[in-house]
């Protein structure tokens, strides 16, 4: 089944520290999210990238996180000088393109701020 | 703001029993909505979506929901449920004309007694 895959699966660090995830879409589709979700919450939109561009981004997005998509297929979040309140379960998803299409989600990303 | 409202946040029933789940959404314009489903250890998956037509919207393993406009209601149906529904389900709006970014409910924990 190749869906989407993320990596790691789950991540431990201190406060302060940059972090790093990784996001491989399905192949084909040129759409991708990446999401956060906390305890007892559904998904939040973060970040939206059609191919390498990225479209949108949540205000939940501080200037301490970054995405990118440079050739338009995987993807990656980093969050710089983490802090306790990161801590989530970061989700991936991706689509096709065109207005009745669904995303896929990865399994997420579990961060984990000491 | 926009949000998306599921009445309930653990249900728990017998085997056979009947199932809805209620989701209300607060966005006046056109909407695409969708269920998504999150069995323990494993990552979202889509259970059904409406984008336009027939309002009752069936998907997979005997589910369906109701798109109610007036209402603006979008409601998870199953006749009879099984053990093997455990899961937490998630109601999501997509505004027609956004960039395709989903707004989620905070999600019902389903608990089905064998």
């Amino acid at each position: 089944d190749t869906g989407v895959s993320q990596d790691p699966r789950h991540k431990i660090t201190k406060r302060g520290q940059n972090v790093t995830f990784r996001c491989d879409p399905i192949s084909e589709h040129n759409r991708l999210y990446w999401y956060r979700q906390t305890l007892g919450q559904g998904p939040e939109f973060l970040t939206y990238f059609q191919n390498e561009a990225q479209l949108e981004k949540s205000r939940l997005l501080s200037d301490r996180f970054s995405a990118e998509r440079p050739k338009g297929s995987f993807s990656t979040l980093e969050i710089q000088r983490t802090e306790q309140g990161d801590s989530a379960m970061y989700l991936c998803a991706s689509s096709l393109g065109g207005t009745e299409s669904s995303q896929h989600f990865g399994d997420g990303t579990r961060l984990s701020i000491l | 703001a926009q949000s998306v409202s599921q009445h309930n946040h653990h249900v728990i029933l017998s085997e056979a029993a009947s199932l809805e789940l209620g989701c209300n959404y607060s966005y006046g314009g056109t909407v695409n909505l969708f269920w998504y489903v999150q069995y323990p250890g494993q990552h979202l998956q889509l259970l059904l979506k409406y984008f336009s037509g027939d309002p009752l919207v069936k998907g997979i393993k005997g589910f369906e929901a109701e798109f109610i406009k007036s209402k603006f209601s979008f409601n998870l149906r199953k006749p009879s449920v099984q053990w093997s529904d455990t899961a937490e389900y998630f109601c999501a709006v997509k505004r027609l004309g956004s960039q395709g970014n989903l707004i989620f409910g905070k999600g019902t924990k389903l608990s089905v007694k064998p």
